[in-house]
């Protein structure tokens, strides 16, 4: 069975500032890796995954994580955000090797961007 | 751009009542989901479906679930008689395979009174 911990629940940001979202996981076998946004009354909209290959991933609307296998964490980065960003952020977690890529989600961090 | 559509957007019924949830997963995908978020809580599994069976199930997902792909473009969950804990945002997500990750309808809000 795998975990998943998001550490921030909640993450107040200032417009044009950087940010990072932490998310730890647990497993015993290989795992994929995604985050997902939530806008306001909308559904969740996958931003970027890990699959293998190289730890930095990028994404849609200038997102990107790393994925650090020693400390089981994949943090989500943006450089500059946007009053835009201002949504709700989910850290996921498959089995690789799994027929029926069911995800396991992390409790999600609320980001608010600040004028 | 291609999306899953979940009909109705919010749905309120009696305690003890049947609901269906709709979806219309992504036309070329394989594999077929539901989810759900209590309010305050994680989004949790409950099913998966995969060449016209379940795949894999949660605890969650006891008898009082069950899903069905009626046509080659629904896909909906049934819930056979309601309980106030079953209040909560349902989501539904088609993916094409095992790497792609999943892609999320906008979700169905029950709530059971």
């Amino acid at each position: 069975a795998q975990s998943v911990t998001q550490l921030d629940s909640q993450v107040p940001v200032f417009e044009e500032a950087p940010v990072e979202l932490r998310c730890n996981y647990s497993s015993s076998v290989s795992v994929y890796l995604f985050w997902y946004v939530q806008y306001p009354n909308q559904g969740l909209q996958l931003l970027l995954k890990y699959l293998s290959g190289s730890t930095l991933v990028k994404g849609i609307n200038g997102f990107e994580a790393e994925f650090n296998k020693s400390q089981t964490s994949f943090h989500l980065r943006k450089p500059s955000v946007h009053i835009s960003d201002t949504a709700e952020y989910f850290c996921a977690v498959s089995e690789a090797k799994a027929a029926g890529n069911k995800l396991t989600f992390g409790g999600g961090t609320r980001v608010l961007v600040k004028p | 751009e291609p999306e899953v559509t979940q009909t109705p957007s919010h749905q309120v019924t009696q305690m003890g009542q049947e609901v269906i949830l709709r979806c219309v997963p992504i036309s070329n995908h394989l594999y077929f989901y539901w989810y759900r978020q209590i309010l305050g809580q994680k989004v949790e599994f409950l099913v998966s479906f995969y060449n016209n069976e379940i795949s894999e199930k949660s605890e969650i997902f006891d008898d009082q679930f069950s899903v069905e792909r009626p046509d080659g473009s629904n896909f909906t969950l049934k819930i056979r008689s309601t309980k106030l804990e079953d209040s909560a945002m349902y989501f539904c997500a088609s993916s094409s395979g095992r790497a792609s990750g999943a892609f999320f309808g906008q979700g169905t809000r029950l709530t059971v009174v």
